[in-house]
C-alpha cells in the first residue's frame, strides 16, 4: 500500500528565513511525486513535480528514494508563500495521487 | 479555459436526502477524478473516471456512493442517504489522456457538503 505522510501540521518562520516542509513516502515501485499548494481562497494547484526537476516560485524539491522523501524546499520564505501544501505520489499502476495530510505554512513579516 | 468547474460550492442536505455532486472537467480532458478530505485531514481518492466508463472505484465507500461520467454532460457523483459523516469538501480534478504520459491532474474549487 502507498502512504504519504507529512510530519508537521504547521511551520512558522519569519520572512527571509530558509523554508523545508517534509515529505515521505512509502511505495514498493518506482513513484511519481508532486508538490501541490493551496493559496487562500483558491483552488488547489501544482506546484511542482520530481520528474520535472524544475524551481517554481523559488521553491525546489529533490526525489531522495534512499530516504523515501520529497522534501520541498526554499532558501527565503516570502509572506505570499503562506498556503497549505500538500504532498502527493502517483503509482505507476494508474492514475490515482495519494495525499499526505498536508502543512500549512505561516511565513511572518 | 475555465478549468475545472464544480458546482455547487456549497450544499446543505438534512439526513438521509440524496446529494449530487457535479464536476466539469477541463476542456480538452477525458479523465476526472473525485477526492474527499474531511476537516484536519489530506484529500483522500473516491474513484478515477473516464467518459462512460468507472476505471478505478477503490475509493468509494461501497454503499450509497456512486459516480458516472456520461457521453454528454459533467461528471456526477452522488450521495443516496447522506449521514453526519459524508460532511466534507469533496474535490473533482481532470487529466489530459493516458496518450500523453505525466499529465498531471488539474483540481475544481470544490463542493462544501454539510449534513444537518
Amino acid at each position: 500500500a502507498q502512504r504519504v505522510t507529512q510530519p508537521e501540521k504547521l511551520l512558522s518562520v519569519f520572512k527571509g528565513a530558509p523554508v523545508e516542509l517534509k515529505c515521505n513516502y512509502s511505495y514498493s515501485g518506482s513513484p511519481e511525486l508532486f508538490w501541490y499548494v493551496q493559496y487562500s481562497r483558491q483552488r488547489l494547484q501544482l506546484l511542482l513535480r520530481h520528474i520535472s526537476r524544475e524551481s517554481i516560485k523559488g521553491f525546489t524539491a529533490d526525489l531522495n528514494k534512499g530516504e523515501t522523501s520529497f522534501h520541498l524546499k526554499k532558501p527565503f520564505a516570502q509572506e505570499e508563500d503562506s498556503a497549505m501544501y500538500y504532498c502527493a505520489l502517483k503509482n505507476n499502476a494508474g492514475n490515482m495521487l495519494t495525499f499526505g495530510g498536508g502543512t500549512r505554512l505561516m511565513v511572518k513579516p | 479555459n475555465a478549468g475545472v468547474m464544480q458546482n455547487p460550492r456549497h450544499l446543505v442536505r438534512r439526513r438521509g436526502q440524496e446529494a449530487r455532486l457535479r464536476c466539469s472537467p477541463m476542456k480538452g480532458h477525458s479523465h476526472v477524478y473525485w477526492y474527499r478530505q474531511l476537516p484536519e485531514e489530506g484529500l483522500k481518492f473516491m474513484v478515477y473516471l473516464q467518459k462512460e466508463n468507472i476505471i478505478d472505484e477503490s475509493g468509494m465507500p461501497k454503499e450509497r456512493f456512486s459516480a458516472e461520467f456520461p457521453k454528454e454532460g459533467p461528471s456526477i457523483l452522488r450521495i443516496q442517504q447522506v449521514v453526519r459523516g459524508d460532511s466534507a469538501a469533496y474535490f473533482c480534478a481532470s487529466s489530459a489522456g493516458q496518450g500523453l504520459s505525466n499529465q498531471p491532474q488539474h483540481f475544481g474549487d470544490g463542493t462544501r457538503l454539510s449534513i444537518l
